[in-house]
């Protein structure tokens, strides 16, 4: 069974601060993601990254940044946080694409309270 | 880049009626259409998906329709039970260099009725 940790689900954190968000997976998946869920608008692509190092942006990175220094450890970075970073954020890993069964497996997700 | 359109974004349903949610997409390289359970709390989670080369794909009371020239999918639950009871989203899927990138729609929160 796959499994992506992630380690906080809920912080409250003070609007200026640094906040880091952990992710890891043990299945050796090449891509792992960062999503945003407010409701009404879904899931948002903040960040993915296909390989160690390598990272791009997706829909919403603006006001974050992302580390992926080994392969099953993907962090996302608020470099200070703000009011409108409270929500739920959700880390994801998928094998390659083009691989067979490339479903994409959430953690359980990180609320996130800034104020 | 993609855009999917999700609707309705709330369904309440009787149990034992049917529940349709219907999704539209827009890049038409897009193929590969999964379907995601989040249930209040949790963690979504894939129920069911399908290929741009499959019409129709069908698992117990959930199935899948893909229209690929008009460019929308939808799910269908039959019999529906207090345990649907759950946000859905679909999502829209086209190789992005080596990763595979997820559009999601908006969500919709199903509530079934006892």
């Amino acid at each position: 069974d796959v499994k992506v940790t992630q380690s906080s689900r809920y912080l409250v954190k003070r609007t200026g601060e640094k906040v880091f968000l952990e992710c890891v997976q043990d299945m050796d998946h090449e891509n792992m993601f960062w999503y945003r869920q407010d409701p009404g608008l879904g899931l948002r692509l903040i960040y993915f990254s296909y390989d160690v190092k390598m990272k791009e942006k997706g829909d919403i990175p603006e006001g974050y940044s992302v580390s992926r220094e080994k392969k099953e450890r993907f962090s996302l970075i608020l470099e200070s946080a703000s009011t409108n970073q409270t929500s739920m954020y959700l880390c994801a890993s998928s094998p390659p694409s083009g691989s067979s069964g490339n479903t994409i497996y959430f953690g359980e997700g990180s609320w996130l309270t800034v104020v | 880049g993609e855009n999917v359109e999700q609707h309705p974004s709330t369904l309440s349903v009787q149990e034992g009626d049917s529940a349709v949610i219907k999704c539209t997409y827009s890049d038409s390289a897009s193929n590969y259409f999964p379907w995601y359970k989040q249930e209040l709390g949790k963690r979504p989670q894939l129920i069911i998906d399908i290929r741009s080369n499959v019409g129709e794909k069908k698992d117990q009371r959930i199935a899948v329709t893909l229209n690929k020239t008009a460019k929308h999918f939808s799910l269908h639950i039959t019999e529906t039970q207090p345990e649907d009871s759950a946000v859905y989203f679909c999502a829209a899927a086209y190789p992005s260099g080596s990763a595979r990138q997820l559009t999601f729609g908006s969500g919709t929160q199903l509530t079934v009725l006892p």
